[in-house]
């Protein structure tokens, strides 16, 4: 197992409504990815942070933002739900911003 | 941007038997390409990787071998196990896995049949 850990485990949100998931990083990683997975299919990619600052962003709307604190723990805040932000949302912790990435256990969001 | 297919869908085979799992990607500049594995309600396992700066790459049962001039790699599992049962996902980066992060192929199901 990684030492990377997410909370809330699960969460059940209204469309409409605002969520924030928590990730605490392994110990000595400075990098932190997120990622979205939809049932039955592979992550993709929401964005990085590199030492408290946004690295890279993948193709998802303003409504997903993010925030890395001194610790390299991370946020991941989404505003006005929609359904099909239903999905199990993943971190992943890296030695730095190109190293391997190691996943976290993934927050299921269900947006009703 | 990059995009990644990953074949086949499902994949069964017998234990004792080899696997194999092939992707292909679109973005010639991709550099990194992991796989992982994820088991039913867990998190994605990274199990092995290459850069392409290397043709191929083993760990024990596993290894990977990247084709760079045909854009494509492969995840070859031998003497299976009923633990290797899970799906398995190829993933690319034009970045080592930085600032675009890595993209996914889709999944294939590994079924091991005792």
């Amino acid at each position: 197992e990684t030492g990377v850990t997410q909370s809330p485990t699960h969460l059940i949100k209204t469309r409409g409504q605002q969520v924030t998931l928590r990730c605490s990083s392994q110990s000595g990683h400075n990098t932190v990815s997120w990622y979205q997975q939809a049932l039955g299919q592979g992550p993709q990619f929401i964005f990085q942070y590199y030492r408290e600052e946004e690295n890279g962003r993948g193709n998802f709307p303003p409504r997903f933002s993010g925030l890395q604190f001194p610790n390299y723990s991370s946020e991941l805040n989404v505003n006005a739900l929609e359904l099909d932000d239903s999905a199990l949302y993943l971190c992943a912790s890296s030695l730095g911003s190109q190293d391997e990435q190691y996943f976290g256990p993934g927050t299921r969001l269900t947006v009703t | 941007g990059e995009n990644v297919e990953q074949h086949p869908s499902t994949l069964s085979v017998q234990e004792g038997d080899s696997a194999v799992i092939k992707c292909t990607y679109s973005d010639s500049a991709s550099n990194y390409f992991p796989w992982y594995k994820q088991e039913l309600g867990k998190r994605p396992q990274l199990i092995i990787d290459i850069r392409s700066n290397v043709g191929e790459k083993k760990d024990q049962r596993i290894a990977v071998t990247l084709n760079k001039t045909a854009k494509h790699f492969s995840l070859h599992i031998t003497e299976t196990q009923p633990e290797d049962s899970a799906v398995y996902f190829c993933a690319a980066s034009r970045s080592g896995g930085g600032a675009d992060g890595l993209t996914f192929g889709k999944g294939t199901h590994l079924i091991i049949q005792p």
